[in-house]
């Protein structure tokens, strides 16, 4: 079955530290991967994607993400915290063509304390 | 581009009455998917569409539900009979039908039935 797992439902961590929130997936095609933010009343907002190519991925507001085949993961990880980054995240897995749905994991909610 | 536009932003209505809930794509977008968004559930993918022609409904809950889109540039989401239980927030999102950019989801509809 296809299916995302992240297994952190709610993650805090001071502003300033590093972040990395887990996302595995299973998936009988090779996957496209996706991280997805979503502020409070807003709609879900793309972080960065893998297709091919470089296992590390970069994306906006200073994100990266590594795919890694052998632990069918896509961590998604940041350097140093600010506080605005608190929000919910979502790890997405597709098939490698345009045109079909995503499957979305439960999300994991981000607090940021000072 | 404004993107997704979904309407109307909240919604509460009374047991038992239609609603309506509307999208517009991203114009140049082929595909259009309606998300469900719950605590419990997370994103639920309800149904999605290629060229204005519906792929995989088999997310849809129930009979109360159905979904058209006429267009390219408009979709709609109906519940009839609504039920307390459908109260979430409903997101469209689109995305073209080539390349690999990923959903554009909209700000979503905040249903609440009481």
């Amino acid at each position: 079955a296809q299916s995302v797992t992240q297994p952190d439902i709610h993650i805090t961590v001071s502003e300033g530290a590093s972040l990395e929130l887990r996302c595995n997936y299973s998936y009988g095609a090779t996957p496209y991967l996706f991280w997805y933010v979503q502020s409070p009343g807003q709609g879900l907002q793309l972080l960065l994607k893998y297709f091919s190519g470089d296992t590390l991925v970069q994306g906006i507001k200073g994100f990266e993400a590594e795919f890694k085949r052998s632990q069918s993961s896509f961590n998604l990880r940041k350097p140093s915290v600010h506080w605005s980054d608190a929000a919910e995240y979502f790890c997405a897995v597709g098939a490698n063509q345009a045109g079909t749905a995503l499957i979305f994991g439960k999300g994991t909610t981000l607090s940021v304390s000072s | 581009d404004a993107g997704v536009i979904q309407s109307p932003r909240h919604e509460v209505t009374e047991m038992g009455q239609e609603v309506t809930l509307r999208c517009k794509p991203i114009s140049g977008h082929n595909s259009l998917f309606w998300y469900r968004q719950t605590m419990m559930r997370g994103l639920e993918l309800l149904i999605y569409f290629n060229n204005n022609v519906p792929i995989d409904d088999s997310g849809m809950p129930e009979d109360r539900f159905s979904a058209k889109m006429p267009n390219a540039s408009f979709s709609t989401l109906k519940i009839q009979p609504s039920e307390p239980r459908d109260s979430a927030v409903y997101f469209c999102a689109s995305s073209p039908a080539q390349g690999t950019t990923g959903y554009t989801f909209g700000s979503g509809t905040r249903l609440t039935v009481v």
